[in-house]
């Protein structure tokens, strides 16, 4: 059973540093991995999808990577700002599921 | 555009009343989504809907009841609901099932049983 673990469940910054937010998985064997946030009582908003093929993707100030064969993934976030506090979500799409697993999730307080 | 929208925004329901949440996409995605969030907890996933089949029921109990009308529309019909129930419902969508692609996630409608 794949099992997604986030480290650690919270994390408070002051702005402008760089900072990494970890994801593990214990299967290997997944199609994807999505990195989403949440803002309190809201949706999720997909950050990155990094394919099982792919080492990492990014989007502006973001940067994932993907190590399948460790069951790790990180995600960077550079110079970061007040308004990236947040809850970042990781989720692993396993092989023959049609469910993302997800992680208990990161808590992110960027301090002005 | 790559918008899931769902209305309402937030539900306020007494255990014996019947309403309805409501999901709607045009992306032309043929997969769509149903996960309830409770607080503090990652969503988890209730129903998947597969060209406007259900295809995936995570063992969710009667009360709650999808219908997917046509491939833009989910909905979930709720009745006699108990008040560990009250969450937040997510409404997500993707090309397909298959494993290659995207879920797109609506912002939710946060329900209360009273």
């Amino acid at each position: 059973k794949q099992e997604v673990t986030q480290i650690p469940a919270a994390l408070s910054v002051p702005e402008g540093e760089n900072l990494v937010l970890n994801c593990s998985f214990t299967d290997s064997a997944i199609y994807n991995l999505q990195w989403f946030r949440q803002d309190p009582g809201k949706g999720l908003t997909s950050l990155l999808l990094i394919q099982s093929s792919q080492r990492e993707q990014t989007s502006g100030r973001l940067n994932a990577s993907l190590d399948k064969s460790s069951g790790r993934s990180t995600l960077y976030i550079a110079a970061s700002q007040p308004g990236d506090s947040a809850t970042y979500l990781c989720a692993v799409r396993p092989w023959g599921a049609q469910k993302l697993v997800f992680g208990q999730g990161t808590r992110l307080t960027i301090n002005p | 555009d790559t918008e899931v929208t769902q209305t309402p925004k937030h539900l306020v329901m007494g255990m014996t009343n019947k309403k309805s949440l409501k999901c709607e996409q045009h992306m032309g995605h043929r997969a769509m989504y149903w996960y309830k969030q409770k607080a503090k907890k990652p969503p988890e996933l209730m129903f998947v809907y597969s060209y406007e089949k259900l295809s995936i029921n995570e063992s969710v109990p009667s009360r709650f009841s999808p219908e997917c009308p046509n491939s833009s529309l989910l909905n979930l019909h709720l009745h006699a609901l108990q008040p560990e129930d009250s969450a937040l419902y997510l409404c997500a969508s993707s090309q397909d099932t298959g494993g290659s692609y995207e879920q797109y996630f609506g912002p939710g409608t946060r329900l209360t049983v009273t």
